[in-house]
């Protein structure tokens, strides 16, 4: 399989804790983008690397979020101290360096309990 | 005013009618448009993009933009059961900061009978 790897695909976690999910683009993708989407809405972006360089981040992007992308390959989204309503999917998405389409993965569900 | 709108629907057609799903966008710099379906507890899976004024087929697929108007549509020819999805607007300014991201609207939802 070729396209944007995510996992977990799901994960149930108790509020306080901390969970991170991890992305893997297409292969030679060097844009990548995280986004949350909430049951009845369109996806929001959250953050955005080119390569390694974290280039844009999103206001929804509290202090109890932080992204890498290390190697300019996979992306981990990591969120600490959970909130109930932190309970959302969470995508990413990947697109070329002359391509101007995003590809999605296939998203990590988080569950606050 | 949000950036992107969507009527959320639902948009209920028959079998084998013409589905007209509808989104108004408010950056007058978006440069390209996107067209995504999304099944229930799904990723969203794009359908098709446009770039330019007028009309872009695919399939059943037709694209409309109008950007004096800000305006983009989606129409399905032939609509079939297997079309009821959430059908996501998304519009994206390639230029400036804005490094490709999309943009999306709150999705329309489209039932299509038998």
């Amino acid at each position: 399989d070729t396209g944007v790897s995510q996992n977990p695909r799901h994960k149930i976690t108790k509020r306080g804790q901390n969970v991170t999910f991890r992305c893997d683009p297409i292969s030679e993708h060097n844009r990548l983008y995280w986004y949350r989407q909430t049951l009845g809405q369109g996806p929001e972006f959250l953050t955005y690397f080119q390569n390694e360089a974290q280039l844009e981040k999103s206001r929804l992007l509290s202090d109890r979020f932080s992204a890498e992308r290390p190697k300019g390959s996979f992306s981990t989204l990591e969120i600490q101290r959970t909130e109930q309503g932190d309970s959302a999917m969470y995508l990413c998405a990947s697109r070329g360096v002359s391509g101007n389409t995003i590809y999605f993965g296939e998203g990590s569900w988080l569950t606050v309990v | 005013q949000k950036e992107v709108e969507q009527n959320s629907g639902p948009l209920s057609v028959p079998e084998g009618a013409i589905a007209s799903l509808n989104c108004t966008y408010s950056d007058r710099g978006s440069q390209s448009f996107f067209w995504y379906r999304q099944y229930s507890g799904k990723s969203p899976e794009l359908i098709m993009f446009i770039y330019s004024n007028g009309d872009k087929e695919d399939g059943r697929f037709t694209a409309q933009l109008n950007k004096a108007s800000q305006y983009v549509s989606l129409l399905i020819r032939d609509s079939q059961p297997s079309d009821s999805a959430t059908y996501l607007c998304a519009v994206s300014n390639a230029g400036g900061t804005s490094y490709g991201k999309l943009t999306f609207g709150q999705g329309t939802i489209l039932t299509v009978h038998p």
